[in-house]
């Protein structure tokens, strides 16, 4: 089983749509929960992260952490054509001096 | 502040042949990790040094990947002999020593093709 699970999609909607990306993980370990974006033909870059359950919301950025059902979520809002990328969930193993388990991705695109 | 670089930002090598691939971290940062995204897969994790130490080599798939950051600043990542199942996106990342909140930032990546 993997540590982190992630549909790669591809997911496409157009401008202005609520878009929800998920994870979902079975290590109990994991209390840092990452969000990184990445654009094409780039590293990734880190967008959110949360430690332990709850919401945080940063913008038309929201992540939310379950970890009661070992399950995180990223919404955005007001989608733009500029937040095509990919969207990858990340979380260390204890630390975040450690190494990330990363899902696969999914693949965004926001249609004008 | 400069980012993560690394060079070279492709490499197209043959099955056999030997590749090195360098890693630049932020300044300041003693860490320094090493990951690799082969295509259709998640990125996953090669080894992690703090300074010129090895702190977790535990993601380094065989004995042809010898990684190594003297004097703890750069680092290098070499394959020798390469093979087809290397291909794939090399990335490196850095983060400083201080606080949990902190977090890894990545480089652009090396995007390594082995025929």
């Amino acid at each position: 089983q993997k540590e982190v699970e992630q549909d790669p999609g591809p997911l496409s909607v157009p401008e202005g749509a609520i878009v929800s990306l998920n994870c979902t993980y079975s290590n109990s370990a994991f209390q840092y929960f990452m969000w990184y974006r990445q654009y094409s033909r780039k590293g990734p870059e880190l967008l959110m992260y949360t430690y332990s359950s709850g919401n945080k919301e940063d913008g038309r950025f929201t992540a939310q952490v379950d970890k009661s059902s070992k399950y995180i979520s990223l919404f955005i809002r007001d989608s733009q054509p500029s937040d095509s990328a990919t969207y990858l969930c990340a979380m260390p193993r204890g630390s975040t001096l450690g190494r990330l388990y990363f899902g696969r991705g999914t693949q965004l695109t926001v249609w004008p | 502040e400069a980012g993560v670089t690394q060079f070279p930002s492709h490499s197209v090598i043959e099955k056999g042949q030997t590749v090195t691939l360098r890693c630049d971290p932020i300044s300041g940062h003693d860490n320094l990790y090493w990951y690799r995204r082969v295509m259709g897969k998640e990125i996953k994790f090669l080894l992690h040094f703090v300074k010129e130490s090895k702190q977790d080599e535990s993601g380094m798939p065989n004995n042809r990947f010898l990684a190594e950051r003297t004097g703890g600043t750069y680092s290098t990542l070499k394959v020798q002999p390469a093979e087809l199942e290397d291909s794939g996106v090399y990335f490196c990342a850095s983060r400083s020593q201080g606080s949990g909140t902190d977090t890894q930032y990545f480089g652009p990546g090396t995007r390594l093709t082995v025929l």
